[in-house]
Order: structure tokens, then sequence, then C-alpha cells
């Protein structure tokens, strides 16, 4: 699976937009970009997914570059609650697969 | 969503004994779980990959006369630390994946293992 790079901190202000980025600019085509995330002490959270196109569900938007190489998580109005570690994962789909997690981004968001 | 748990979420043993976490997917059948390791400030390391009635395939590096996995059923897999040592102190998470070409994998809420 490709290796993702992410910043190691970001700090946000309660209600405004979040815009995590993170590289990845050795994925295949049929490997996928999740993210999940992990507030302190309990297990990872599914955000979102996509292969190519941007998606958005009722936690967040993910944006992809026409090339794949980077992606954008974008948490609209982000709330104390969301201060956690973000994990950007790619991985390929179908049976056999790993999810491997990097270092990850660990976002604060301050009142 | 799909729910896993985690049993117990919080124990406390004597080192040189063994202890069990059980990991269960509650709605959904997992043909694929995975058990992973996070010690504080770090991020998930995966242990191994286990497959319903078959033996787990482990990550390079971790013992597995140490760490034993079954995965007996489609809705069960456990973890068994044998001859716990302080350093095997950590925050152990499972996961479990429905299907095997489903793109979705849902975590268990972890379980605090503090070896004394």
């Amino acid at each position: 699976d490709a290796k993702t790079t992410q910043p190691t901190s970001m700090d946000c202000a309660e209600g405004r937009a979040a815009n995590l980025p993170c590289n990845h600019s050795t994925i295949s085509g049929n490997e996928y970009v999740y993210w999940y995330r992990q507030i302190h002490s309990q297990g990872p959270q599914y955000i979102i997914h996509g292969l190519k196109n941007n998606e958005t569900n009722e936690m967040a938007s993910l944006i992809i570059t026409e090339d794949r190489k980077s992606s954008t998580l974008i948490l609209p109005h982000a709330t104390l609650r969301d201060t956690a570690v973000y994990y950007c994962i790619v991985r390929v789909g179908g049976g056999g697969f790993k999810t491997i997690f990097g270092a990850g981004t660990r976002l604060f968001v301050k009142a | 969503g799909a729910v896993v748990s985690q049993h117990p979420s919080r124990v406390i043993c004597k080192s040189g004994t063994s202890v069990k976490i059980e990991c269960r997917s509650l709605d959904f059948q997992a043909t694929t779980m995975f058990w992973y390791r996070q010690f504080p400030k770090q991020s998930l390391m995966l242990m191994a990959t286990s497959n319903e009635g078959s033996k787990a395939t482990y990550e390079q590096g971790v013992e597995k006369d140490k760490f034993l996995i079954n995965h007996a059923s489609l809705t069960l897999s456990t973890l068994t630390v044998t001859s716990a040592h302080p350093e095997d102190s950590s925050f152990y998470i499972c996961s479990a994946r429905e299907r095997v070409y489903s793109y979705e994998q849902y975590f268990g809420p972890g379980t605090r293992l503090t070896v004394t």
C-alpha cells in the first residue's frame, strides 16, 4: 500500500472549517483514499473514502486532486469534539487488504 | 453502521499471567478481523490478521506464541496475551471487515491492558 504524508499537528478555531491535507504521491490506480479519526482512548472512527471523485457525507468532504497525488479532508464547521488524530490511509479494495496507520495529524479545535 | 465490541474495556493483570480479550461483531458477520496495539502517543500498529476458521497471519516481529488469536466464528475473535509482562501493557484494538470485498473496516472501542 502507498505511504502518506500528513502534518504532525494543526489548530482550528471552533466553527471554522478545518482543512487537513494528505500527500500520497505513489498512490496506485486501484487504491482508495480513506480517512479515519481517533479521539483519545477510543477506537478509530471511519470518516469518508474516495477513489478519484470528490466525496461528501454528513461528517466531512473529501477533495482529491486530479492526479490523485494528494487530498484534503474538510470538516466544514469544526467543534471542540472534533479534536482528534486524523489518519489518511490509501489502500486497495477487495479481499486481502490491510489497513496500515501512519502517524496522522493531531487536530486541536480551540474555542 | 456496523458495531464492533470489545471485552473487557480495561484489565489489570499480574506479570506472568495470561489475559484474553474478546472482539465481537454485533450486527454483521466478519470474515476477517484485525488486531492492533497502540502505545501512548503512538499510532496503531497492526499485529495480525485472522480469517474465520483459519490460522492468523502475524506481522513481522509479532510473536505468535505470545499473542494467540482465535477466530472460531464469524462474530467472535479472541486475543490471548500469554505470560504477560509489563512491556505488554498497551491499548489493544480489534477491527472487523464484513465481506471479502467490503471497503469499510469497523473498529472496536479498544481494551486497555495494564500488567503489574
